[in-house]
């Protein structure tokens, strides 16, 4: 079946550092894939997505993009501020996985902690 | 505001002691699903709905049970509660999958302590 696989942390790194957070995925066919963001006590929020090979998804700072050839959807950002600190989660969706909705497949989650 | 709104908060229930999760959402969405949150582990799925009257289940359906009356509600029942369903539940909802730009949208959570 479909898997997603990143990095758990936490990562802790210092206000304007350089953000990278790996995502590879396992999948039959062309996912869809998506980074989703945890802010403390809420619900995930959509950051970016793309949906073809070659794709950049941008929001807010944030980047990554689709690579087919290397099954990654690495999400980075040149200059992290406090108000990053959240879980970040890798996410895809593939038509091409059987019947029904079988809902997004979600990695485990990195939890990033921005220290002033 | 448009969105996924779950009902309630938070809850402490006792073991063996039965709840009901409610999940609303007002964009028209076809597809709702519900998700637990436990450290270490992500988000993983319980049951999912493709339609108003449908249901099926996920990756960890057992001990759940969930109803699709109408097009905008989802609910999640626990029967018996059990300590090992103590959990962070999420609704979300979204367009089918053959549509897959769009993502999901997801409620704020309801965190769930069974003691």
């Amino acid at each position: 079946g479909d898997s997603v696989t990143q990095m758990e942390g936490p990562v802790t790194l210092s206000e304007e550092a350089f953000l990278t957070i790996n995502c590879t995925y396992t999948a039959t066919g062309y996912p869809s894939l998506f980074w989703y963001v945890q802010y403390p006590g809420e619900g995930l929020q959509l950051l970016l997505k793309a949906t073809k090979a070659d794709d950049k998804g941008s929001n807010k700072g944030f980047e990554a993009t689709y690579r087919k050839e290397t099954t990654s959807f690495h999400l980075e950002k040149g200059s992290v501020q406090v108000s990053d600190s959240a879980v970040y989660f890798c996410a895809l969706s593939n038509m091409y996985s059987g019947g029904g909705a079988d809902g997004l497949t979600f990695g485990k989650g990195t939890h990033l902690i921005i220290q002033p | 505001n448009a969105g996924v709104t779950q009902t309630p908060k938070f809850r402490v229930l006792k073991t063996g002691q039965s709840m009901t999760l409610l999940c609303a959402q007002d964009m028209n969405h076809e597809y709702m699903y519900w998700y637990r949150q436990d450290p270490g582990m992500g988000l993983r799925l319980i049951h999912y709905s493709v339609g108003e009257g449908t249901t099926a289940k996920g990756e960890v359906p057992d001990g759940y049970n969930v109803s699709r009356l109408k097009k905008q509600n989802f609910l999640l029942g626990l029967e018996s509660a059990a300590p090992s369903q103590t959990s962070v539940y999420f609704c979300a909802s979204s367009y089918p999958r053959t549509d897959p730009s769009k993502g999901y949208t997801f409620g704020s959570g309801t965190r769930l302590t069974v003691v």
